[in-house]
């Protein structure tokens, strides 16, 4: 079965420092996407960057990236510089891209505060 | 601006009552979603509809039910056979593609009086 395990249910990073966060994914279906989503107080979720399986390079989007290690099938979110802004809740999910799934399967999260 | 607009931002219902959800996206999305969220817990799939007049159960899909009359509304009605209501409930929309992104709302917090 499909599963998506998010290990930090809170994280503290200091203000211009780079921070990870850490997602590990389960699947035997070869072809899959990987999504990690922004929360923040405001309630809406905000997409911040796509990995699908096959894709060659690391995806990037400014300051976020995404550290893809499909052996350990993982999907770390790097966050550069962190900003104040970038308390949030972070959710990593993971869409089967085989047939016509529409189902996104979702972490439980991680809750990251941003030191000033 | 496009986006998604889901109200009320907060509904309280009474016991018994059923209550709607109004979710309306001017993206030109095909795909259309409902998601329940619990303190504490990921997002939860209840209803998705792909195409306009057609809907497919989620994960947790009782007590819940949805229409599709328009490409634009996806309005979720909480009936009263919901037993627990209570939680953050936010629409999504997409495009058809399987690595398209979900555009969300600001969501509707549902209370029980």
């Amino acid at each position: 079965a499909q599963k998506i395990t998010q290990t930090q249910p809170g994280m503290f990073v200091q203000e211009k420092e780079a921070v990870t966060l850490d997602c590990t994914y389960d699947t035997s279906d070869p072809s899959y996407g990987l999504f990690w989503y922004k929360q923040p107080s405001s309630g809406e979720m905000i997409f911040l960057i796509y990995q699908g399986s096959y894709d060659q390079q690391n995806a990037t989007e400014g300051r976020y990236s995404l550290n893809f290690q499909k052996a350990r099938k993982s999907a770390n979110l790097v966050i550069s510089a962190s900003q104040l802004g970038d308390s949030a809740m972070y959710f990593c999910a993971m869409r089967e891209v085989a047939g016509n799934n529409r189902k996104l399967i979702w972490g439980l999260g991680t809750s990251l505060a941003v030191n000033p | 601006d496009g986006g998604i607009t889901q109200s009320p931002k907060y509904l309280f219902r009474k016991e018994g009552q059923n209550v709607t959800l109004s979710c309306e996206q001017n993206l030109n999305h095909d795909a259309m979603y409902w998601y329940r969220q619990d303190p504490g817990q990921g997002l939860r799939l209840i209803y998705y509809s792909q195409i306009v007049n057609d809907f497919q159960k989620g994960d947790i899909a009782e007590g819940y039910s949805v229409s599709r009359e328009k490409k634009e509304s996806f309005p979720l009605t909480v009936t009263s056979a919901q037993k627990n209501p209570t939680a953050f409930y936010l629409c999504a929309s997409s495009n058809q593609g399987a690595n398209e992104k979900l555009f969300f709302g600001s969501g509707t917090q549902l209370s029980v009086l």
